[in-house]
């Protein structure tokens, strides 16, 4: 089945410091979903775009909603240790009743 | 209140065994799904049922069966069990875009299932 490409597969970085990731798409979606996903836990969705250009904040996460409405970026600033965990876009088109998710961004933070 | 829930949260069996997995969703969401998961974390679709009725099915082998007595549960009944099943099964749901709502997706906590 489809699945969107997300960048970096996955990365290690020092607490304290910024963290930028994106899922890019063949196809249109018209509505972006970011989604974390702990261990041994169920994926919780994050942050949800609607619209080409959006950009929506939830504490220290920030997600864009991109402009060919093929791709989106997510930001955490400032990580902490509790961010480690696996990072999940996913495309959805109205209409369709499916979600498509991304190859997932692994996330590891040195303390 | 758990607004998803899945049981069992484990569940071991030999293969050629048949399992039942329940999902409840307390959101009143029209849409329901089950996903699986794989050791590469991959998520993949299987089912999608909307408003009681089979929406998607992704070429998933018709030993998988799903079904769904009413809006709020969408159990998943699997035959003659096989190694290959043993992955963690993901129910979600989701409500039709309407005003006031939005397309946001939710998770269950899964179902690791394991065949030996």
């Amino acid at each position: 089945g489809q699945q969107l490409n997300q960048s970096p597969q996955s990365m290690f970085i020092q607490e304290g410091e910024d963290v930028s990731m994106n899922c890019t798409s063949s196809s249109i979606f018209n509505t972006w979903l970011w989604y974390k996903q702990d261990p041994g836990e169920g994926p919780v969705l994050l942050i949800a775009l609607y619209k080409a250009g959006e950009l929506t904040s939830n504490g220290r996460l920030t997600a864009q909603f991109g402009i060919t409405r093929k791709d989106s970026f997510l930001n955490i600033s400032a990580s902490i240790p509790s961010d480690v965990g696996i990072y999940f876009c996913a495309g959805f088109t109205s209409g369709t009743y499916k979600y498509i998710f991304g190859t997932g961004t692994r996330l590891k933070v040195l303390a | 209140d758990t607004a998803v829930s899945q049981t069992p949260k484990y569940l071991v069996t030999q293969m050629e065994n048949d399992k039942s997995i329940k999902c409840e969703q307390n959101l009143g969401h029209d849409t329901m799904y089950w996903y699986k998961q794989d050791s590469k974390k991959f998520l993949k679709i299987m089912f999608s049922y909307n408003n009681k009725e089979l929406i998607i099915n992704e070429t998933v082998p018709n030993r998988f069966s799903p079904k769904s007595p009413d809006k709020a549960h969408l159990n998943l009944h699997i035959n003659s069990l096989e190694l290959g099943d043993s992955a963690v099964y993901f129910c979600a749901s989701s409500q039709d875009r309407r005003p006031g709502q939005t397309y946001e997706q939710y998770f269950g906590p899964g179902t690791r299932l394991t065949v030996t």
